[in-house]
Formats: C-alpha cells, structure tokens, sequence
C-alpha cells in the first residue's frame, strides 16, 4: 500500500493560493490520487482525483508531475471557509484497504 | 437523493458493555467502508464491504470487532465488551465500484 506524506499544517490568508504538497514515493501503476477535505464533526468530502498531468474542477486543480511521486492540490483564492484537515489519498478507488494519513491542517485568516 | 446516515448519532456506554452502530449507506451504492477516527487524528480504515461480502478484515483493531452487511445495504459495527480506548467517532462510506466515498455523519462512541 502506497503511503502518503504530507505537512501536518499550513496557515494561509483569505484570497491567497494554497498549495499543498504531498509525496507518495511507493505509488502504484493502478493507483489513483485523491484528495478529501474534512470539517470538524463531520465527514470527509471528496475533492478531487487524478492520475497524471492536471485535473481541474470547479474547487481546486490537482498536480501530478510525470513520475507520478508527488502531487500538489492547489486551492485558489481561498476564503475562511476553506479551513480545514485535506487528507491525499493514493490507492485503487475499490481497493479493500484506504489509507488516509493524518491529513493537513489547514488554518485561512483574514 | 438521501445521503449516508449513520446512528446513533451519539453512543454513551460502560466499559464491558456491548455496542452496534448502524449505518445505511447511498441507494445503489454497492461499497461500504468503516472508519474509526480518534479526536484530533486522521482515519483509521477499519473494513471494507463489496456487496455483502468484506474482502479484507485485517483493519479491525481486535477480535471484539465484527461488521456485517445484508441485503448488499445496511452494514452493522458490532464492538463487544468495549474498552475506553475504543472511544472516537466512527464513520461509514458508501461508494459506487471505482467511485468516490460519501461519509455519513459518524456515531460517536464514548466508553465511559
């Protein structure tokens, strides 16, 4: 099982870019990269998934360079609302096992 | 159309008692996940349901844990002779097969 890497925390202003890097060097051919945002008392959601180059959704543009190692999540123009724990996740989407690490916490002020 | 909803919503018991936690996931949703997450930590998986069989129960921290899902629907967590390290949240997902995972609201399990 692909394991991730990420900052356990990042601090960010309203209406700047946000980028946030994880590293998942044991990616596998198969897996895909998925990146979930979590908001206290509740549930993780879904953000966005990729598996090379750029995706880009109406919330945010995941990064993934050619060897596939790492990726990026990029949130732009980012309000307070957007503070929350973003967990990247690599795996088969039906694998019997996900792995979501501790995740990122990220603080946004005004 | 509905989302994953869990219950109870909130779980008080005594160490030793026995609980089950339900969850009834998305209509059509053919995979189930259970989650445990501790306060302040990140996802802890715990099983995993295709239909009604779970492939992989490695997850389960302890033989007090069992899950079962019938009907291809609702799955129940059944923890026995709960300890207060088993105290967290406990979240369930459903997916279609290669989908992303919708979270319910979780149950949390306080062992008093």
């Amino acid at each position: 099982l692909a394991k991730t890497t990420q900052p356990i925390s990042m601090d960010s202003y309203e209406g700047q870019e946000v980028n946030i890097t994880c590293s998942h060097n044991n990616i596998a051919t198969n897996d895909y990269i998925t990146w979930y945002q979590q908001f206290p008392s509740q549930g993780p959601r879904f953000i966005i998934q990729g598996y090379k180059t750029k995706v880009t959704n109406e919330v945010a543009s995941l990064f993934i360079p050619a060897d596939r190692k790492s990726s990026t999540l990029s949130l732009p123009r980012v309000s307070l609302s957007d503070t929350a724990v973003y967990y990247c996740l690599v795996g088969y989407s039906s694998a019997s096992k996900i792995i979501f690490g501790s995740g990122t916490r990220l603080s946004i002020r005004p | 159309g509905a989302g994953v909803s869990q219950s109870p919503s909130n779980k008080v018991t005594e160490k030793g008692k026995d609980v089950e936690l339900r969850c009834d996931p998305i209509s059509g949703h053919t995979a189930l996940y259970w989650y445990r997450q501790s306060l302040g930590q990140g996802l802890e998986f715990l099983i995993y349901f295709q239909g009604n069989s779970a492939p992989d129960k490695s997850g389960l921290p302890s033989d007090r844990f069992s899950a079962e899902r019938t009907g291809g629907s609702v799955s129940t967590l059944t923890i026995q002779r709960t300890q207060q390290e088993d105290s967290a949240v406990y979240l369930c997902a459903s997916s279609y097969p290669e989908g992303e995972q919708f979270f319910g609201p979780g149950t949390r399990l306080t062992v008093l």
